[in-house]
């Protein structure tokens, strides 16, 4: 069954800052891993998505890797904004769509 | 740009009372699921819909829930007789073709509160 934990559960940086967060899963077996960004009490809003044969993804600030083998995904967001606080999400879809519990992300002005 | 969009956005009922989330997915898209997010806990997969028909399910898509395309355009989710635990976060999402492997684009959600 696949599992998926995320580090940190939470972090708290001033603006300016670039940050990492981790996602990992148990099971390789994946055909893609998704991260999303949700706002309190509202919906989700991909942010990346990465297919088992690619290594990473950018967008904007945001860069998303995956080592498959080693079932870790990281997603680097450059210059942080006050704007960026949310909890982000990673997903893994293999046999069906595994969220994991999310960072909850605070970027101090 | 194209989204989904869920009504209602918050719905309060009665345990044992039946309720119908619904859904209007991205237009071209094939593929539909269910998700469910209790309040402080992970977004966990109900149930996805292709082709007229449930491709997957899990643990928690028992006998209570059911999930329809009745038309063209609209996805619902069925609870037929709520529980204090239904209580949650329900998002629809869709994705395109490529056996589901493409994007998923999340609705807003509804709050249902089960009293």
């Amino acid at each position: 069954k696949q599992e998926v934990t995320q580090i940190p559960a939470a972090l708290s940086v001033p603006e300016g800052e670039n940050l990492v967060l981790n996602c990992s899963f148990t099971d390789s077996a994946i055909y893609n891993l998704q991260w999303f960004r949700q706002d309190p009490g509202k919906g989700l809003t991909s942010l990346l998505l990465i297919q088992s044969s690619q290594r990473e993804q950018t967008s904007g600030r945001l860069n998303a890797s995956l080592d498959k083998s080693s079932g870790r995904s990281t997603l680097y967001i450059a210059a942080s904004q006050p704007g960026d606080s949310a909890t982000y999400l990673c997903a893994v879809n293999g046999q069906n769509f595994v969220f994991g519990p999310g960072t909850r992300l605070s970027v101090l002005p | 740009e194209p989204e989904v969009t869920q009504t209602p956005s918050h719905q309060v009922t009665q345990m044992g009372q039946e309720v119908i989330l619904r859904c209007v997915p991205i237009s071209n898209h094939l593929y539909f699921y269910w998700y469910r997010q209790i309040l402080g806990q992970k977004v966990e997969f109900l149930v996805s819909f292709y082709n007229n028909e449930i491709s997957e399910k899990s643990e928690i898509f028992d006998d209570q829930f059911s999930v329809e395309r009745p038309d063209g355009s609209n996805f619902t989710l069925k609870i037929r007789s709520t529980k204090l635990e239904d209580s949650a976060m329900y998002f629809c999402a869709s994705s395109g073709g490529s056996g589901g492997q493409e994007t998923q684009y999340f609705g807003p959600g509804t709050r249902l509160l089960v009293l």
